[in-house]
């Protein structure tokens, strides 16, 4: 089983949808959890950081954790055009960094 | 501030020729490192280095040298090319090795031919 599971996609929404973003992972030493955005020929910047279970809101961001399921997402409000990206989930634990494969998300004005 | 810089963005080599990517930083971090990016595969590391003089291989590292003669700067060296080293490189930084953000540059786009 790969450490880090997350579907590629690409998903596309209309303006303003809600974006839900999703990843899973096998490695119970994970301790930190993270979300970068990617821009298109651009390299990747990190967007929301956590530690602990439960959410994080930041603006229109909102990045959960669930620790016993070991599953993370990100969630999207009021989408823009500007958020059109890929979404990479991203841990680290016992010293070592991992990140999902990323998710292309695409919002269409 | 610049944060991470590489040189050169593009470049096409042929099936044995060699070549050094660039990457240089101007934060003072420690640690430094080099991914590639292939579709379906996500980031994958290469090398990295949590100081001046200490290089260690990550998750990929057959094909590719690098050294850290200064704290500033991080080359990864292609020794002979192949077609599976198209890629996307992406060098990063962060203070520290541990749960910090890490900084990437803009990438290096290599396809062997």
């Amino acid at each position: 089983q790969k450490e880090v599971e997350q579907d590629p996609g690409p998903l596309s929404v209309p303006e303003g949808a809600i974006v839900s973003l999703n990843c899973t992972y096998s490695n119970s030493a994970f301790q930190y959890f993270m979300w970068y955005r990617q821009y298109s020929r651009k390299g990747p910047e990190l967007l929301m950081y956590t530690y602990s279970s439960g959410n994080k809101e930041d603006g229109r961001f909102t990045a959960q954790v669930d620790k016993s399921s070991k599953y993370i997402s990100l969630f999207i409000r009021d989408s823009q055009p500007s958020d059109s990206a890929t979404y990479l989930c991203a841990w680290y634990g016992n010293n070592r960094l991992a990140f999902g494969k990323g998710n292309q998300v695409v919002v269409i004005p | 501030n610049a944060g991470v810089t590489q040189t050169p963005k593009f470049q096409v080599l042929k099936t044995g020729q060699s070549m050094t990517l660039q990457c240089a930083q101007d934060m003072n971090h420690e640690y430094m490192s080099w991914y590639r990016q292939d579709p379906g595969m996500g980031l994958r590391l290469i090398h990295y280095s949590v100081g001046a003089g200490i290089t260690d291989q990550g998750e990929v590292p057959n094909g590719y040298n690098v050294s850290r003669s200064t704290t500033e700067d991080f080359p990864l060296r292609l020794l002979s090319a192949a077609p599976s080293q198209t890629s996307v490189y992406f060098c990063a930084s962060s203070v520290h090795q541990g749960p910090y953000e890490q900084y990437f540059g803009p990438g290096t786009r290599l396809t062997v031919t």
